[in-house]
Formats: structure tokens, sequence, C-alpha cells
């Protein structure tokens, strides 16, 4: 692995279904972030973590949740999937929360219908 | 985006140059930002700026006016390569990166 790496790269699931979408980062950066990304809109953040163990919500947390259990790791989970979900989400990481050069998994395409 | 403007696409000719405005809310300021991003790709790291004035990289530069709210990006010698999106975003004080809707750029032969 090279990077951060997201999975799955699309994904088409079906309404109340549960979801997650997994990240995975080498690079040692402390700090994770989700965001989606919709069109006409901004890369809106969902939640983040600066440092293993520790996590925040973002712009727009509700129905999503994060966990980050170590530093390499930070899946984010749809506990009931509805069709406003249907979005592009990606992971991305920073080796400090408080720098904005982040580095960017290629994305999971999620259609929720 | 929240507080973030910048027009929503823009045309070129390949070898030209082309500036890429952004204005933003100034309260909160800690650097601005642009992003490449190539359809169906990830956002990739253009530019940082905290301080007044232009910071050149090859064949782009950015710009910052804390004072007015406003940045740009310039891009030059166009090549059909930067064919793309560019994002604008500023860092708040809480360190979160707040982002325009992105500007696509086209370039034409």
């Amino acid at each position: 692995i090279a990077g951060i790496t997201q999975a799955p790269t699309s994904q088409i699931l079906a309404a109340g279904r549960r979801m997650t979408l997994r990240c995975t980062q080498d690079m040692r950066h402390n700090a994770m972030y989700w965001y989606r990304q919709d069109l006409g809109l901004g890369l809106r953040l969902i939640h983040y973590s600066n440092t293993a163990g520790t996590t925040g919500k973002g712009e727009v947390p509700d129905g999503y949740s994060v966990s980050r259990a170590n530093t390499d790791d930070f899946p984010l989970t749809l506990a009931s999937a509805v069709p406003s979900q249907t979005s592009v989400y990606f992971c991305a990481s920073s080796d400090s929360s408080v720098t904005g050069e982040l580095f960017f998994g290629e994305g999971s395409r999620l259609t929720v219908l | 985006g929240q507080n973030i403007d910048q027009p929503t696409e823009m045309t070129a000719t390949e070898g030209a140059i082309v500036q890429i405005n952004c204005t933003y809310q100034t309260s909160g300021f800690n650097g601005l930002f642009w992003y490449q991003q190539h359809a169906g790709e990830a956002p990739t790291f253009l530019s940082y700026n905290v301080l007044d004035g232009l910071e050149e990289k090859g064949r782009f530069s950015s710009f910052l006016s804390r004072s007015k709210g406003y940045s740009y990006l310039l891009l030059k010698e166009l090549q059909m390569k930067d064919s793309a999106s560019y994002l604008c975003a500023r860092m708040d004080s809480n360190y979160q990166l707040i982002w325009g809707a992105g500007t696509k750029l086209i370039i034409k032969p």
C-alpha cells in the first residue's frame, strides 16, 4: 500500500442497510478525515480524527459514525443508509491537524436506492 | 461552499493564461489553499497562502489578499492536461478546511 486506500470503490446499497467504508493510510499521518462530495457543492466534512483514539464531528455528521482504533485505519459507517447519502466519499489524511495539505484516497461512490 | 465563492466554470485556450478567482469570509482565517481535481479522481494539493502576496510554483501561481478576502490561482502556458476542477479552500479558526464548490476549467485547443 502506498498512500491512502479506500474500499469499496463503488457500491449500490438498499435503503436501510448498514454500510462501512474502509480507509487505510500507510504514511503514519496523525489526522484523518471523511468528506462527501456532491455536485455543485464543496467538499463537506463528515467526521475527523486529529489522532488515534479521538474523533470529532464535522459539518454533516448525522447518520454517520467513525472510529479510530489505530493510526492507520479510519472506517466510516452508515448505520441505516438513506437515499440522501448517495454521494462520493473521500477519505483524507494529513501529518498534522493544523496543516491543510491533505492527501486524499481515490473515493468511494455510494448509491443508496 | 460555505462562504467561499468561485466561478462555476471557465474556458481557456491551450497555451494561454487563466486566472481563477476566489473570495472568502475573512473572519477566523488560517490560510488559503488550492487543490486540483481531475474528473473522477481525488483532489490533489496545489498551493497554500497564509501571507499576502504571490507564491509561484512552476506554471502555477497563487495570490492572497487577506484584507480583501481574495485569492486567485494563475495558470500559465495552459496544457490540455490542466482541464480539471480547481478547488479553493480556507482554513478556519479550528484548523478545518471550508471548501468552495470548485471551478471547472475547460481547455480548448
